[in-house]
């Protein structure tokens, strides 16, 4: 159980072009997915938080206009960078918690996408 | 705010034998969660074991175990028996609501 897919695992953009990522978690409901970032050898760096239903509430720095983000129902969010560039070229992993874990907050992971910009 | 540290970039071990990686956190809450968690060369971000702050007894995951010391904010992962497969980045985590805030990981390497 609690399994989160992603999709695409790789996606290889032109530059002022717009890619999605969808992330659905398959056998359980999510009220809350989170978007991360992450470069080499680097931790993981929330991007935005985003509820069903609501807008995302993005972290300091992270431009809300260019990573567009939509949870529209319990069991799919999408990221979508618009106009890319090569500085956005990263590793982007989403989870999702399940609305049923109480308050063990834990945090079911996708398999990340990996979005090269040309 | 809440900081998660974990002081070792880098660690080995010998095959079946035993490492600890070492984690240490700041929070202001009397509530929280800590996890450690894998992500091998997939990068696929793997649960390893989580213990809940109220509790006292440390958690144990088979050949994973934590020995958690609340007054001293330490959190540190002990790994018996080490494997090959055991190879990889392991990050400390802490949460008290909804996020998680992550240390900066130790990539363990695994020598057979």
């Amino acid at each position: 159980g609690a399994v989160v897919s992603q999709h695409p695992s790789r996606v290889i953009c032109k530059s002022g072009t717009s890619v999605k990522i969808e992330c659905r978690s398959l056998d359980f409901q999510a009220t809350t997915m989170f978007w991360y970032r992450q470069f080499p050898k680097q931790s993981l760096m929330l991007m935005a938080t985003s509820n069903e239903g609501s807008k995302a509430t993005y972290e300091q720095g992270v431009e809300k206009d260019k990573f567009l983000i939509n949870h529209a129902s319990l069991t799919l969010s999408t990221l979508t960078v618009t106009s890319a560039h090569p500085e956005d070229s990263s590793f982007y992993i989403c989870s999702a918690r399940d609305q049923l874990a109480g308050a063990s907050y834990e945090q079911y992971f996708g398999p990340g996408t990996r979005l090269t910009v040309t | 705010a809440q900081t998660v540290t974990q002081s070792q970039p880098e660690m080995s071990v010998q095959e079946a034998e035993t490492v600890t990686l070492s984690c240490t956190y700041d929070t202001s809450e009397s509530d929280y969660y800590l996890f450690w968690y894998k992500q091998p060369p997939s990068r696929q971000m793997i649960l390893v074991i989580r213990q809940e702050a109220y509790k006292q007894q440390n958690a144990t995951e088979n050949r994973f175990s934590v020995n958690f010391q609340k007054a001293a904010k330490s959190f540190s992962l002990k790994i018996s028996d080490s494997q090959l497969g055991d190879a990889a980045m392991y990050f400390c985590a802490l949460t008290s609501g909804s996020r998680l805030t992550f240390g900066e990981g130790t990539q363990l390497t695994v020598n057979p």
